[in-house]
């Protein structure tokens, strides 16, 4: 079964606009963390946000928020007022496991969405 | 924020040739790096978890004697790929995390490898 599910291959948004980017996961963990990063076609991994299971605000970095559903167990990405230079391909990622242990920190990735923003 | 550079940022090589991919965190001692594969257009499969002075883990399905993996330093990961072939054509990315406990970690820009 996949861990993470991002079911939208892409997405189309218009400049300035917002747009939602689903990620529901799986885990019998209690101790989590979820994350979202940007890879432009360059390919590097541009960290966005980040959020905690056991944080009880939703995460916000900027024009990025998260909207973290716990029952739902899901975790979307909302980017406010889009630009141009946020077409790229976007992952959502999570961690499990317990701090401390050796393979600590090993994410496992969604499948990704393309973001397409236009003028 | 921290920095962690790979080297080489991409590579071409004959078939049965072994290449060698270099992580390096840059401004922060990396007690775990992490190396990924990805596919054009694919998403992020991690291969292995490499901790300094010990084994890597390997993920179940990736060969330890195809990727061999050395954490040496607190610094330095590299990931060799041996007797390379087309089908190890692929983007390969590695990130470090700072310490035990954080969640904090920081991708390298990756290295496309290209064998023919």
């Amino acid at each position: 079964a996949q861990k993470i599910t991002q079911t939208q291959p892409g997405m189309f948004v218009q400049e300035k606009e917002a747009v939602t980017l689903d990620c529901t996961y799986d885990t019998s963990d209690q101790s989590y963390g979820l994350f979202w990063y940007k890879q432009p076609s360059s390919g590097e991994m541009i960290f966005l946000i980040y959020q905690g299971s056991y944080d009880e605000q939703n995460a916000t970095e900027g024009r990025y928020s998260l909207n973290f559903q716990k029952a739902r167990k899901s975790a979307n990405l909302v980017i406010s007022a889009s630009q141009l230079g946020d077409s790229a391909m976007y992952f959502c990622a999570m961690r499990e496991g317990y701090a401390g242990g050796t393979s600590y920190g090993k994410l496992t990735f969604g499948q990704g969405t393309i973001l397409t923003v236009h003028p | 924020g921290a920095v962690v550079s790979q080297h080489p940022s991409w590579v071409i090589c004959k078939s049965g040739t072994s290449v060698k991919i270099e992580c390096r965190s840059l401004d922060f001692q990396a007690t775990t790096m992490f190396w990924y594969r990805q596919f054009p257009k694919q998403s992020l499969m991690l291969m292995a978890t490499s901790n300094e002075g010990s084994k890597a883990t390997y993920e179940q399905g990736v060969e330890k004697d195809k990727f061999l993996i050395n954490h040496a330093s607190l610094t330095l990961s590299t990931l060799t790929v041996t007797s390379a072939h087309p089908e190890d054509s692929s983007f390969y990315i590695c990130s470090a995390r700072r310490g035990a406990g954080t969640d904090t970690q920081y991708f390298g820009p990756g290295t496309r490898l290209t064998v023919l």
